[in-house]
């Protein structure tokens, strides 16, 4: 079955640590992106990325790094710099920039203690 | 960014239609209307979308009031699976570049469904 896949569903960390969310897909779709969600509220972007070997910020990427060496995998690193890290961290794809759907994986809630 | 507002919150009983309502007086000509939907602790899942037309899917209808400031996501018959958070979202389809294509999540309107 072709979809998006994001572990672990809960991880845990100390404060200050770094800390790295993995997202794969495999629908082989060019752009991919990140998304928080704190309670209550809608999604805020992160980071987003077009192509292989290419990414962009979005509306609130300080605190967050991205890499993407491969088309199916797009990794979240949240360091140590981001204030208010505890939150449902939301990846998603869609075929590409300009297509209209996007799809979402089932999201890592984020704590930390 | 053109912006979307929505009721917070709406009740329906099931098997009945749903009407749930979104204006957006700012629209741009090359904005397309999307609605997502979110199940509790799960990620969002795309329902429909249109420019100018009514669209419809097995999922749902989309009607787009005439003017294009408002639209309306309809469900025909409610089931207790469909309360979720439902969000209406514009994206400008004028631009395949940089961040003007990307969604612009709200707050949404949370859907409650009673037997």
């Amino acid at each position: 079955d072709g979809g998006i896949t994001q572990s672990p569903k809960y991880l845990f960390r100390k404060e200050g640590q770094n800390v790295t969310l993995s997202c794969e897909q495999n629908l082989n779709h060019d752009a991919m992106y990140w998304y928080r969600q704190d309670p209550g509220q809608g999604l805020r972007l992160i980071y987003y990325s077009q192509i292989v070997n290419d990414f962009q910020k979005g509306d609130i990427a300080e605190g967050y790094s991205v890499s993407r060496e491969k088309k199916e995998s797009f990794p979240l690193t949240v360091t140590s710099a981001q204030k208010n890290p505890t939150a449902f961290y939301l990846c998603a794809s869609t075929l590409a920039v300009s297509y209209n759907e996007q799809f979402f994986g089932p999201g890592t809630r984020l704590t930390v203690l | 960014d053109a912006k979307t507002t929505q009721p917070n919150s709406m009740e329906s009983n099931e098997e009945e239609p749903v009407h749930l309502p979104c204006n957006h007086s700012t629209i741009s000509g090359t904005d397309y209307i999307h609605w997502y939907r979110q199940l509790p602790s799960q990620g969002p899942e795309y329902v429909i979308h249109g420019l100018t037309s009514n669209v419809n899917n097995r999922m749902a209808s989309l009607a787009i009031a005439e003017d294009r400031k408002s639209s309306t996501l309809i469900l025909h018959r409610a089931t207790l699976r469909d309360a979720a958070v439902y969000y209406c979202i514009l994206r400008d389809g004028g631009y395949y570049g940089g961040s003007q294509g990307n969604l612009i999540f709200g707050k949404g309107t949370k859907l409650s469904v009673k037997p």
